[in-house]
């Protein structure tokens, strides 16, 4: 256990539906991200949340919506998505120390099947 | 930007000892670090080179040379356990992002 939780961990949705996924990290952090993980591929930074602002968005498509509500939670926000969006999502946190945010605590990740 | 290349592969025994090299392209960065990744799981924060040298922790060490721009995970004395993939990141200063950049990963296959 890393300190960092995410629901749900399994998720299977049609283009038309609308979804999120949630991220709560138990760590007392100040920075909460979002990755896309696709096979054989690098982690692909896609949000990144800095005392709840987001500071990054990394020409993400507009039908992934983030939603950072306090420092411990973090959402992404899902609708009508498309098949090449199949991936795992991790989200990770970590402590900001000026610019400074060298290890990040990722979560398990939604493994997300869009048929 | 950013960018890192590491080998996709690597096949071992137990007990030996294994090399994954980091190359990379930066714009600007504070340090390089190391994650292992077991299939479906979570990735996991190995070590952190912010100066030229080697650190070691325990069996794992990992190295940075700014002016090769390069870097590697050396995996002593493997073990079954350390089949996972394993992916190096850069954390970028201000100017160039600010985030950790991955490269592709390698994966290290340890046989009996």
């Amino acid at each position: 256990e890393t300190g960092v939780t995410q629901t749900p961990r399994h998720l299977v949705m049609g283009m038309t539906n609308k979804k999120s996924l949630k991220c709560e990290q138990h760590l007392g952090h100040n920075a909460m991200y979002w990755y896309k993980q696709s096979a054989k591929k690098p982690l692909e930074l896609m949000f990144v949340y800095n005392f709840k602002e987001q500071t990054e968005n990394n020409s993400v498509p507009s039908r992934f919506s983030p939603e950072c509500p306090n420092s411990s939670h973090l959402f992404l926000h899902l609708h009508t998505l498309q098949p090449e969006d199949s991936a795992l999502y991790l989200c990770a946190s970590s402590l900001l120390e000026g610019d400074l945010s060298y290890e990040q605590y990722f979560g398990p990740g939604t493994r997300l099947t869009v048929t | 930007g950013q960018s890192l290349e590491q080998p996709s592969e690597v096949t071992a025994v137990e007990g030996a000892i294994v090399q994954i090299n980091c190359t990379y392209q930066t714009s600007g960065f504070y340090g390089l670090s190391w994650y292992q990744q077991h299939d479906g799981g979570a990735p996991t924060f190995l070590s952190y080179n912010a100066l030229d040298g080697l650190e070691e922790t325990g069996r794992f060490s990992s190295f940075l040379s700014r002016s090769d721009s390069y870097g590697y995970l050396l995996l002593q004395e493997l073990q079954m356990k350390d089949s996972a993939s394993y992916f190096c990141a850069v954390q970028g200063i201000k100017a160039a992002g600010n985030k950790l950049t991955f490269g592709g990963g390698t994966r290290v296959l340890v046989k009996p």
